[in-house]
């Protein structure tokens, strides 16, 4: 299993500026996933987290927008950068401790943009 | 790319009743199944997870079946209880990028 913790767990923020959430794993991991879950509605997949090389975007989310870095096995960040209302949902990151094996969540971030 | 429906989007079960969600995804390579449960504000978990070389696997109350041929896979709940009111997700993943994609989420309501 892994334990991740994620913060902040909330933030609401101005519209224009950016915030950048941290994910630290108790142990070291293979896979690295953000997600965004807007209210009510399913995970969407951001991208994928790669340790040492530029993340992995999904369709729709560009790097210029969320910047994600991964400096290592337990750490990623993920920034949401020029926030709009928009932009406004919980993010969460997730890990995988091989593949096509049972991912682990962080508690989220409650993002608000005003 | 890939995409899973899921069906219904509520469902509502008095309890003792049993539950049943279902998806379809479109990636034939998709290889592994989890599903999670997801209480209100707290982080989605693991309840069961099946792979393609399996048709059906079963944990206590809680029971999963899929169809490779025609790319359906299912939840099966017995003897509801309150407890298992939540929201629930299918997901399908394939070896290689490992990633996870979320089927749109069934809220599932247990009537004491």
């Amino acid at each position: 299993s892994a334990v991740i913790s994620q913060k902040p767990s909330r933030d609401i923020c101005q519209r224009g500026t950016s915030l950048t959430i941290q994910c630290q794993v108790d142990s070291q991991v293979t896979m690295m996933f953000w997600y965004r879950q807007q209210p009510g509605q399913s995970l969407t997949l951001i991208a994928t987290a790669n340790q040492g090389s530029e993340a992995t975007y999904e369709s729709g989310f560009v790097i210029d927008k969320f910047p994600i870095s991964r400096p290592n096995l337990t750490f990623s960040t993920l920034t949401v950068s020029n926030m709009s209302p928009e932009d406004s949902s919980i993010y969460l990151c997730s890990v995988q401790t091989g593949g096509n094996t049972e991912a682990f969540f962080g508690q989220g971030t409650r993002l608000t943009v005003v | 790319g890939e995409n899973v429906e899921q069906h219904p989007s509520t469902l509502s079960v008095q309890e003792g009743d049993s539950a049943v969600i279902k998806c379809t995804y479109s990636d034939s390579a998709s290889n592994y199944f989890p599903w999670y449960k997801q209480e209100l504000g707290k982080r989605p978990q693991l309840i069961i997870d099946i792979r393609s070389n399996v048709g059906e696997k079963k944990d206590q109350r809680i029971a999963v079946t899929l169809n490779k041929t025609a790319k359906h896979f299912s939840l099966h709940i017995t003897e509801t209880q309150p407890e298992d009111s939540a929201v629930y997700f299918c997901a399908a993943s394939t070896s290689g990028t490992y990633k996870y994609i979320f089927g749109t989420g069934t809220r599932l309501k247990v009537l004491a």
